[in-house]
């Protein structure tokens, strides 16, 4: 079926460490992808995104790299700190179907000093 | 700026009652989304306003579920004869525009944590 999922439900590192968070799509018709972080009791918050014309990007201390060959994205997130503890998850756009974002079920990050 | 608000952020009601809740976009931002989250789940797409029409509303599980905006701005999400299901946390965002082959950053909400006892 058309999804996003990710592939662990949760990921602990220590503070200093990388982090690399996963997540395979199913629909290779999509062609903009979305990285966004939850912490408790707040909305999604947009950390960054990736269309299909590319296979890596960059923001602060975050990179997002696409392989559109085995349908994978992920984040990695640089000397990840305590306050990077959220819920990560991975959204899907399909053009054909308008702009509703496909997302997965979540990763959840733990950051430990 | 003010960013995406929602009301009221918790809501407690009884099961068969109707519920209303509501979305006040970022100004100027011209698409609306409605999602729900589920305890320990994604989010699940509801339905999406271009201004006052909704081209999509492919997600909205029953026709107890209805949604409608005014004004091209603030939109109401109303849940009809509420069941124990419909539990979840609402989210509402909101973009710039919309269009097949465009995307743009949504932004999001606090959301409403709707209890159906």
């Amino acid at each position: 079926g058309e999804s996003v999922g990710l592939h662990l439900p949760t990921l602990s590192v220590q503070e200093g460490d990388n982090s690399i968070i996963n997540c395979a799509y199913s629909n290779s018709a999509s062609d903009y992808f979305i990285w966004y972080k939850q912490e408790s009791g707040k909305g999604p918050q947009f950390i960054i995104d990736i269309r299909s014309n590319m296979d890596k990007r960059q923001g602060q201390r975050v990179t997002v790299l696409l392989n559109k060959t085995v349908k994978h994205l992920s984040l990695q997130i640089a000397a990840t700190q305590p306050g990077d503890s959220a819920v990560y998850f991975c959204a899907e756009n399909m053009a054909q179907a308008g702009t509703a974002l496909i997302f997965g079920k979540g990763t959840t990050l733990s950051v430990s000093s | 700026g003010a960013g995406v608000s929602q009301s009221p952020s918790n809501k407690v009601t009884e099961k068969g009652k109707d519920v209303e809740l509501r979305c006040d976009p970022i100004s100027g931002h011209t698409a609306l989304y409605w999602y729900r989250q589920s305890l320990g789940q994604g989010l699940e797409f509801l339905i999406y306003f271009q201004g006052n029409s909704a081209p999509d509303k492919s997600g909205l599980p029953s026709d107890r579920f209805s949604a409608e905006r005014t004004g091209g701005s603030v939109s109401t999400l109303t849940i009809q004869r509420t069941q124990q299901e419909d539990s979840a946390v609402y989210l509402c965002a909101s973009s710039l525009e919309v269009g097949l082959d465009v995307s743009y950053e949504q932004y999001f909400g606090p959301g409403t944590r709707l209890t159906v006892t």
